[in-house]
């Protein structure tokens, strides 16, 4: 385990579908990321949170909602997504947004829109 | 802006074989530099980092890499693969200065053959 923690690992949802995922880190980081993987492609950043504020969101759809209660915890609130949504998502902590510090990535959630 | 780019979708050798995963880079000013491996329904994983002093970083499994500024590289090589090796494989680059997040490539998938 990395010590981040994604739940759920599998989601198959409608697209009238509210779900949520979940991520928790017990790594003592104080920046947070939801990214997008998907075949293929350049993994996307989605959203940026840096102790607890969110710093960056890269034009995603409003049908995804990110939500950052505290520094360990970081949730995606999905709703009404579409079938292109189906994709990886990745969440991943560090130690300082501007450093030379890696990333700590979770196992990620396999989202199907069906 | 930076950009990473992995010219490669697809990398294929033969095990005991020495390999090379390719990657340039742009970005203002000096990089840091990072590689990640990506095994099935597992997130990334931290593989190795250049920082700054020797352009030849070394990391996890045997791997390293080497930095050239004048051809804004950071291929990754390993002496003789593994079938374990077997994975994809993302490279990220940020510039030094800012708060600006880790950009990935869209990776390159390496299959070594017994």
């Amino acid at each position: 385990e990395t010590g981040v923690t994604q739940t759920p690992r599998h989601l198959v949802m409608g697209m009238t579908n509210k779900k949520s995922l979940k991520c928790e880190q017990h790594l003592g980081h104080n920046a947070m990321y939801w990214y997008k993987q998907s075949a293929k492609k350049p993994l996307e950043l989605m959203f940026v949170y840096s102790l607890e504020e969110r710093v960056e969101n890269n034009s995603v759809p409003s049908r995804f909602s990110p939500e950052c209660p505290n520094s360990s915890h970081l949730f995606l609130h999905l709703h009404t997504l579409q079938p292109e949504d189906s994709a990886l998502y990745l969440c991943a902590s560090s130690q300082g947004q501007g450093t030379n510090y890696g990333y700590t990535f979770g196992s990620g959630t396999r989202l199907t829109v069906v | 802006a930076q950009s990473v780019a992995q010219p490669e979708d697809q990398v294929n050798v033969a095990e005991g074989n020495p390999l090379t995963v390719k990657c340039t880079y742009s970005v203002s000013g000096n990089p840091y530099l990072f590689w990640y491996v990506q095994y099935p329904n597992r997130g990334l994983q931290f593989l190795l980092k250049y920082i700054t002093g020797d352009n030849l970083v070394k990391g996890s499994y045997g791997f390293e890499a080497e930095f050239n500024k004048s051809q804004t590289s950071f291929h990754l090589k390993k002496p003789s693969a593994l079938v374990s090796d077997s994975a994809l494989y993302f490279c990220a680059v940020r510039p030094r200065s800012g708060n600006t997040p880790l950009v990935f490539g869209k990776g390159t998938r390496l299959s070594v053959i017994a």
